[in-house]
Formats: C-alpha cells, structure tokens, sequence
C-alpha cells in the first residue's frame, strides 16, 4: 500500500481565485511528480522533483507552478484560476535509486468555473 | 518521439475468461514499463514493473511480459472477475533530455460482467 496523499479530492472554484494543490508522501520518495488527466486521455507530466529544491518542467505546458521545500511534500499552485485548468491532476511518488515503482496518489478533480 | 498505443480502447467480457490486453510502444529503448490499473475518479494502482532486463512478472491472476525488440507488452488476467472492471494503463520508462520519465497510453477501459 502506497502512502501518497493528495487534498483535496475535489475542488470547484471560481475564475482567478488562487489554488495549492496538496501532495505529500511518507516513504521517503526523492522524486516526485505531476500529471494531468483529462477524462478519457492519457497522463500528460507537468512537474518534476527529483529531490529538495529540485524542480523542473514536464512535457505538457502549464501554468502553474510547484515546490519542494520538504522530501514529502510537493504542492502545486495555480496563481490565477481558468476554466482550461480544469482536469485531474495527480501526484506521483518513486524511490530515488535503482529500478523502481512509480506510486500515485488519488488525484484531485479540479473545476474551475 | 516514444509513443504508447493500447489496443483495444474498450473491452467487455464475461466472468470467468481468460484475457489479455496489449500494449505497444514505439522506440524499443525503454528502461522498465509499468502496468497500472485506474478506477473511475481515482488514481492509479501499480500492477506489476517489468525491467527492461525482463521478460515477465506475475503477480496472482496477473501476468505481463515484455518483448522489447518488437515494441510490446502484453497484461494477461486470468480468471477474470467483476472487480477487475477498470481501465488499465501501461507506461515506459524513457531518458530524454539526460532525465527519466515515464509515457502513458490512453488505456483499455475493461468491464468484467457477472
């Protein structure tokens, strides 16, 4: 059982309203990272950690913006709401060395009015 | 540019079959791949990693095997059971640009009907 927590589950907001996006893990993971889900569709990667203060871009553009000040949290921050921003987004966790499993978290569901 | 395509999209079968759902990936220079299964609404949930050193895994009723020569990964359940109904995601791992990241395909939405 994976231990990677993502808050909140859901969330229904109004245009430019500013949003964090909650991940943390318990295992220790270096890296870490964001994906975005759109119904139906394969996971794009928008953030990357591979450890503290380590933060890059993934493949799809985005607007938002992460941090990793602690090894087991890495929220993302939204600075002004659209309603393109509405999707899924989830966390994901590895162990930093060697071959390893990539564990999610349960994923928000963001909508922005 | 990696590429992971799942064939097919959607799939329906009966309780009790034997099925197989592949998957296949373009640039045969992967360094692991992963099955993963996706409820509704949820996040995903590690089924079993194949090295690229591998052939296959087992866990339970499941079974992947990787031929990395050819592209393709297939993810054999056997004695499929209602719960299984979930849309089941593979993705490789891949170096770009001196860092690792995994590509998904869009998946194979199966409903196991009782």
């Amino acid at each position: 059982e994976a231990d990677i927590y993502q808050t909140p589950r859901y969330l229904v907001i109004g245009t430019g309203k500013k949003i964090t996006l909650e991940c943390s893990q318990t295992m220790g993971h270096d890296k870490m990272y964001w994906y975005q889900q759109d119904p139906g569709m394969e996971l794009h990667l928008i953030h990357y950690s591979y450890g503290v203060n380590s933060t890059e871009k993934g493949d799809l553009s985005s607007e938002s913006t992460v941090s990793r000040i602690r090894t087991e949290h890495f929220p993302l921050t939204l600075e002004s709401a659209r309603p393109s921003h509405t999707s899924q987004y989830l966390c994901a966790s590895r162990a930093g060395t060697g071959v390893s499993e990539q564990y999610f978290g349960p994923g928000t569901r963001l909508t922005v009015t | 540019k990696q590429e992971v395509t799942q064939i097919p999209a959607a799939l329906s079968v009966p309780e009790g079959e034997n099925l197989v759902l592949n998957c296949s990936f373009t640039d045969s220079a992967i360094y692991n791949l992963q099955w993963f299964r996706q409820d509704p609404g949820k996040g995903l949930t590690s089924l079993l990693l194949i090295q690229s050193s591998q052939r296959e895994q087992t866990s339970g009723r499941l079974n992947a095997s990787l031929d990395k020569s050819s592209g393709r990964s297939t993810l054999y359940i056997a004695a499929s059971q209602p719960g299984d109904s979930a849309t089941y995601l593979c993705a490789v791992e891949v170096r770009t640009s001196g860092t690792y990241k995994y590509i998904f395909g869009t998946g194979t939405r199966l409903k196991v009907l009782a």
